[in-house]
């Protein structure tokens, strides 16, 4: 089975600092690869995409580096604020067989101290 | 969620009783899936379909049939639930290759007892 490793598994940062989690996966697919942001009691939403042939995409405070040749790939959030404290998952593609399917990461939950 | 409505949104069953989960869209995703989601696990897929009557086999199917008989609607079905089975189940469906990922439903919590 396809595996999606992500750490840390919770995180506190301060206010204003800097959020990092990590995904390695172990399949190359050409698809998108994803982070979902999911708040207590709903779904997970897509935060932000990155298409494997780009190193790094920036959207607001939220950032995903992507290392292709190490299959790794990150989320930096800048400035982490309160409202950013939520569990975080990453995804990478798993296209095997010609279908569509994501694995996911076990999760990061993240605190941010006002 | 827009687009996507999951029924009911909490459940209490006991062991050995039959449950169905209901998944709705209105986006004309041809992909659907069902997930479980549990503390120190992530989301698990346990089953997937790609178009009417056509599904398949997550990675933690074993107790689960699903159905597919119209593009909007997906049902997970526990023939006989078991305690292992109490999390909470979140649908999701897609449109491939477009680089929106998945959209999740609210998800349903399901107890079983």
């Amino acid at each position: 089975q396809q595996q999606v490793k992500q750490s840390p598994q919770s995180l506190i940062v301060q206010k204003g600092g800097i959020s990092i989690i990590n995904c390695a996966y172990e399949n190359t697919a050409f698809d998108y690869f994803p982070w979902y942001q999911q708040f207590p009691g709903k779904g997970p939403a897509l935060l932000i995409a990155i298409r494997p042939d780009v190193s790094e995409k920036k959207e607001g405070r939220f950032t995903i580096s992507f290392n292709k040749s190490a299959k790794q790939f990150s989320l930096h959030i800048m400035d982490s604020q309160p409202g950013d404290s939520a569990t975080y998952f990453c995804a990478a593609p798993n296209t095997t067989s010609g279908t569509y399917k994501y694995i996911f990461g076990t999760g990061t939950r993240l605190k941010v101290l006002a | 969620d827009a687009g996507i409505t999951q029924s009911p949104r909490h459940k209490v069953t006991e062991t050995g009783t039959p449950v169905t989960l209901r998944c709705h869209q209105t986006e004309n995703h041809r992909y659907m899936y069902w997930y479980r989601q549990d503390p120190g696990h992530g989301l698990r897929l346990i089953h997937y379909s790609y178009g009417v009557k056509d599904t398949d086999k997550g990675e933690v199917s074993d107790g689960y049939s699903v159905s597919r008989s119209k593009t909007e609607d997906f049902l997970l079905t526990l023939e006989s639930a078991t305690s292992s089975q109490t999390s909470v189940y979140f649908c999701a469906i897609s449109e491939p290759w477009t680089g929106n990922g998945y959209t999740f439903g609210s998800g349903t919590r399901l107890t079983v007892v």
